[in-house]
C-alpha cells in the first residue's frame, strides 16, 4: 500500500538554529508534495507545493529563504526551517500526491519545538 | 468564502451510537473529496475518498460518506462508534488543477464510554 514516512517525528531546536525534516513516499510515485504546518488550533497552513520538474510554489507568508524545500525525485522531499523561532513551532505535515489515484497521503508529521 | 466548512467543532456521542459528521463544500465543478482522521499526536490518515460514481463511499473501520451535489455536502457516517474513534476528523476538498487542496477546520469527536 501507499505510505508516507516522515522524520524525525519530534525535534527540539534552539532559537535561531535550523532543522531539516524529510518525507519519503513508499509504494507510489509522489508527483507533487505539499508541506503544511498545523497550528495548535488544528488548522492547516499550506507552506508550499512542490511538483517534480517544476518550480516550488510558496504560499503568502512563507518563503524559500525561510523554508527551503528539495524534491529531487518521485519518492523524496525535504524541508528545512531556517533560523527557527517560537512562532515556527507546530506540527509540520508532508502530503504526497499519488496522481494515479488522485489521492494525497500524509506522513505522521514532524513536531517542532523551539527553545 | 471558505471552500470547506465543517459546522461542528466538537461532537460528543456515546459508544455504540450512530454518528454523522457534517461537511459542506463550495465548488461549482466536480470535486474530489476526502475524509481524514487525526489521532492525538499523530498525522493524518485517509478514511475514504470520492471522485465519481456511487455517491456513498465506504472507508476503513466502518466509516462511510455520502456525496450530495445538490446539497454540496459530503457527510461522514458510522453506524456504531467505538471509544477508539475519538479523534479529529477533517474533510478535504481538491478542486484545482494545480493540486491545491482545502481543509475544513476539523471536528473533534469525543466518544463517551
Amino acid at each position: 500500500g501507499a505510505l508516507v514516512y516522515q522524520y524525525p517525528r519530534r525535534t527540539i531546536c534552539k532559537s535561531g538554529t535550523s532543522m531539516r525534516m524529510e518525507c519519503q513516499a513508499v509504494g507510489f510515485q509522489a508527483t507533487s508534495v505539499a508541506w503544511y504546518r498545523q497550528s495548535p488550533q488544528k488548522t492547516f497552513e499550506l507552506i508550499a507545493l512542490s511538483t517534480v520538474n517544476s518550480a516550488i510554489k510558496y504560499e503568502q507568508n512563507f518563503t524559500q529563504e525561510k523554508f527551503p524545500i528539495s524534491h529531487p525525485n518521485l519518492s523524496f522531499s525535504s524541508m528545512t526551517v531556517l533560523n527557527a523561532y517560537l512562532e515556527d513551532r507546530g506540527l509540520y505535515l508532508c502530503g504526497a500526491r499519488d496522481s494515479s489515484q488522485n489521492t494525497l497521503y500524509f506522513g505522521a508529521g514532524t513536531r517542532l519545538s523551539v527553545l | 468564502a471558505q471552500s470547506v466548512t465543517q459546522p461542528d467543532a466538537r461532537v460528543t456521542v456515546s459508544e455504540g451510537a450512530s454518528l454523522q459528521l457534517r461537511c459542506k463544500y463550495s465548488y461549482s465543478g466536480t470535486p474530489y473529496l476526502f475524509w481524514y482522521v487525526q489521532y492525538p499526536r499523530q498525522g493524518l490518515q485517509l478514511l475514504l475518498k470520492y471522485y465519481s460514481g456511487d455517491p456513498v463511499v465506504q472507508g476503513v473501520n466502518g466509516f462511510e460518506a455520502e456525496f450530495s451535489k445538490s446539497n454540496s455536502s459530503f457527510h461522514l457516517r458510522k453506524a456504531s462508534v467505538h471509544w477508539s474513534d475519538s479523534a479529529v476528523y477533517f474533510c478535504v476538498l481538491n478542486r484545482d488543477s494545480n493540486n491545491r487542496i482545502f481543509f475544513g477546520d476539523g471536528t473533534q469527536l469525543v466518544v463517551k464510554p
